[in-house]
């Protein structure tokens, strides 16, 4: 069963504006989370996590937000940008520094 | 130079074939890992290691092994490769050393099994 899960497969946004991806899980164990990029023919990339104490965590032009009772993430990019065009996986893991359980990926475009 | 490293980057082998996927890295992490990804999916673990000494099953470790060589080097073995195996393999390392560390990622090597 996938304990994570991102529910859309891609989102198209315009440049400048704000990209909105989201994750939900369904393991209520899970206390850190994650944010990783992928570029194709690269290998994910660390963009940002939070730990369950925590229900926001900004970096720069992102944002996570952690909802513990909706068991539900969402990372926030503003302003977009065309090179924020990538696949975008949520993960999470139990404990962190134990194994990590992603998402299918949600491919974003940021068109000009 | 890329921190994590695996070599090769592409492989094309025949059903039946030993193979063997190398990642090497220059972070100082002990804790090492191997996951696959097929198309449409995340990515899914196959083996970890926490140290030299210690190797651990993932969630679809059937039909592969593993070897923690040295602290920066863990090789993944498919003793008889099947088509089904066919994907994109991605080791990652991590620090360990406290809460909350993120894992690092290598390139990834794409193998094609007919």
């Amino acid at each position: 069963d996938q304990q994570v899960k991102q529910n859309s497969p891609s989102l198209s946004v315009q440049e400048g504006r704000i990209s909105i991806l989201n994750c939900d899980y369904t393991n209520s164990m899970f206390d850190y989370f994650l944010w990783y990029k992928k570029y194709p023919a690269e290998g994910p990339t660390f963009l940002i996590s939070i730990s369950s104490i925590k229900d926001k965590n900004e970096d720069g032009r992102f944002t996570v937000f952690l909802n513990k009772s909706a068991k539900h993430l969402s990372l926030h990019i503003v302003p977009s940008q065309p090179g924020d065009s990538a696949v975008y996986f949520c993960a999470a893991s139990i404990n962190s520094g134990y194994a990590l359980n992603f998402g299918k990926g949600t491919s974003l475009l940021v068109t000009p | 130079d890329a921190d994590v490293t695996q070599t090769p980057r592409n492989r094309i082998t025949k059903t039946g074939k030993r193979i063997m996927l190398e990642c090497s890295q220059t972070k100082g992490h002990d804790r090492m890992y191997w996951y696959r990804q097929d198309p449409g999916l995340g990515l899914r673990l196959i083996y970890y290691s926490f140290d030299v000494k210690d190797i651990n099953k993932g969630e679809i470790s059937d039909g592969y092994s593993v070897s923690r060589q040295a602290q920066a080097k863990f090789s993944l073995s498919l003793e008889s490769a099947i088509p089904n195996q066919t994907a994109l393999y991605f080791c990652a390392t991590e620090a360990g050393t406290g809460r909350d560390q993120p894992q690092h990622f290598g390139d990834g090597t794409r193998l094609s099994i007919l």
